[in-house]
């Protein structure tokens, strides 16, 4: 069975400062691989894809499937960054469960 | 505006009860998911549906079954509740029943008494 795995429950940093979510996960096949984000008080909403290989919010994740990793970065924080980060993992094959990791809350200080 | 939504968005009941929570994934899309977030927990992959279809199961409990009705509505039943039953639960939709993107609701937050 798949997981992912986010080992940050809480990452705090300055504004200004680099960001690094990580994410690992366990598959046997060839997964797609999203972040999810949800800011206070809006509903979860899709951040990027593995697939788009595109830089959003200033945001990028890069699949290594050597360490089976997605890390989330951003150079430079900002303050509206602040939001629950989830990782998620699509299966490619056989029985069709999105899976989610636990989350990891940022917060960005000023 | 992802135009899933979830009604009720708050519900307070007591152990024992049954309630039922309702979902309408966004217009044109086919498939329905139901997660289940407690406190401290990620989200909970509960039941899985496809154009009326279930399509794949996690680990919900006996007490609790889904539906999804011909308009593609579904409806998430809970019974017997018990106090660990309190949490949010997510309805997401997605246009195919294998990839891409999940759209999510608000969520209906369920408190057992």
């Amino acid at each position: 069975a798949q997981r992912v795995t986010q080992p940050e429950k809480l990452l705090s940093v300055f504004k200004g400062a680099p960001v690094e979510l990580k994410c690992n996960y366990s598959y046997s096949g060839s997964p797609e691989l999203f972040w999810y984000v949800q800011y206070s008080r809006q509903r979860l909403q899709l951040l990027l894809r593995h697939i788009s290989r595109e830089s959003i919010k200033g945001f990028t994740a890069d699949l290594n499937k050597g360490e089976t990793s997605f890390h989330l970065k951003k150079p430079f924080a900002q303050e509206e960054d602040s939001a629950m980060y989830y990782c998620a993992l699509n299966p490619s094959g056989g029985s069709y469960i999105p899976t989610f990791g636990r989350g990891t809350s940022l917060i960005v200080h000023p | 505006d992802s135009g899933v939504t979830q009604t009720p968005k708050h519900l307070i009941t007591a152990t024992g009860q049954r309630v039922t929570l309702r979902c309408s994934p966004r217009s044109g899309d086919l498939s329905v998911y139901w997660y289940q977030q407690s406190l401290d927990q990620g989200l909970q992959f509960l039941i899985h549906y496809y154009n009326g279809e279930e399509r794949a199961k996690g680990n919900i409990l006996e007490r609790f079954s889904a539906q999804q009705f011909p308009d593609l509505h579904s409806e998430l039943n809970l019974s017997s509740l018990e106090l660990g039953d309190s949490a949010l639960y997510f309805c997401a939709s997605s246009v195919t029943g294998g990839g891409g993107e999940l759209f999510f609701g608000e969520g209906s937050r369920l408190t057992v008494l």
